[in-house]
């Protein structure tokens, strides 16, 4: 069966320093992945979601930047983060567009910039 | 461009019918979905429904479409202190890669 794992579960970073959150997904090939941001009274924001290794497609201009080195990793990153950045981080996985299906979400990464 | 708009609060007695509702602007053949949130984890599909579709019901869930008003509803029979989450809404038209969610419903159950 198809796992997604998302690590750290909790983070606090001061501001100006930088991140690296991943995320890997087990059981499947050559998945759809997505970075969400959620913040309080935002909803749940699309930052980045990729069809294929190298293959990334950024939905809101920011510091952010996602990489995907292996078909199943999906890696968020910043060289500075703000007190902006602060929120709730998911990852999430799908399959074929054509097809009807929901997209997976990992338990999320809690990160705090202090 | 896509856009799916929830009211923030709900808030019901235990035993009563909860419902939550979305709007969307896509007009496409478009998947909407329902999914839920408990607190502090990630988020659980309940149902979805595409655009063809008027009504579909799955046990105490009662998803709702109205095309015309791109209207979308859930609704929570005989609500339970466990439903109490953010339920979010969320649009995928087909053939394409992006889920649109909207903000979230925070659905407060009281005993």
């Amino acid at each position: 069966s198809q796992t997604i794992h998302q690590w750290p579960a909790t983070l606090v970073q001061p501001v100006g320093s930088p991140l690296s959150l991943e995320c890997t997904v087990e059981g499947t090939s050559n998945p759809n992945l997505y970075w969400y941001r959620q913040a309080a009274g935002r909803g749940l924001q699309l930052l980045f979601y990729s069809i294929g290794i190298d293959q990334i497609s950024s939905e809101v201009p920011q510091n952010l930047s996602a990489s995907r080195p292996q078909d199943r990793q999906f890696i968020l990153s910043s060289k500075k983060l703000l007190l902006s950045d602060s929120g709730f981080y998911l990852c999430a996985w799908s399959v074929s567009p054509q097809m009807n299906t929901e997209a997976f979400f990992g338990q999320g990464t809690r990160l705090t910039v202090v | 461009g896509e856009d799916v708009e929830q009211s923030l609060f709900l808030s019901v007695r235990e035993g009563d019918s909860s419902v939550i509702n979305c709007t969307y602007t896509d007009s496409s053949s478009t998947y909407l979905y329902w999914y839920k949130q408990e607190p502090g984890a990630g988020l659980q599909l309940l149902t979805y429904i595409f655009s063809n579709m008027d009504m579909k019901q799955d046990q105490r869930l009662t998803v709702l479409l109205n095309k015309k008003d791109k209207h979308l509803s859930l609704r929570i029979a005989d609500t339970q202190t466990g439903d109490s989450a953010i339920y979010f809404c969320a649009e995928r038209t087909s053939g394409t890669y992006k889920y649109i969610f909207g903000t979230g419903t925070r659905l407060k159950v009281l005993a």
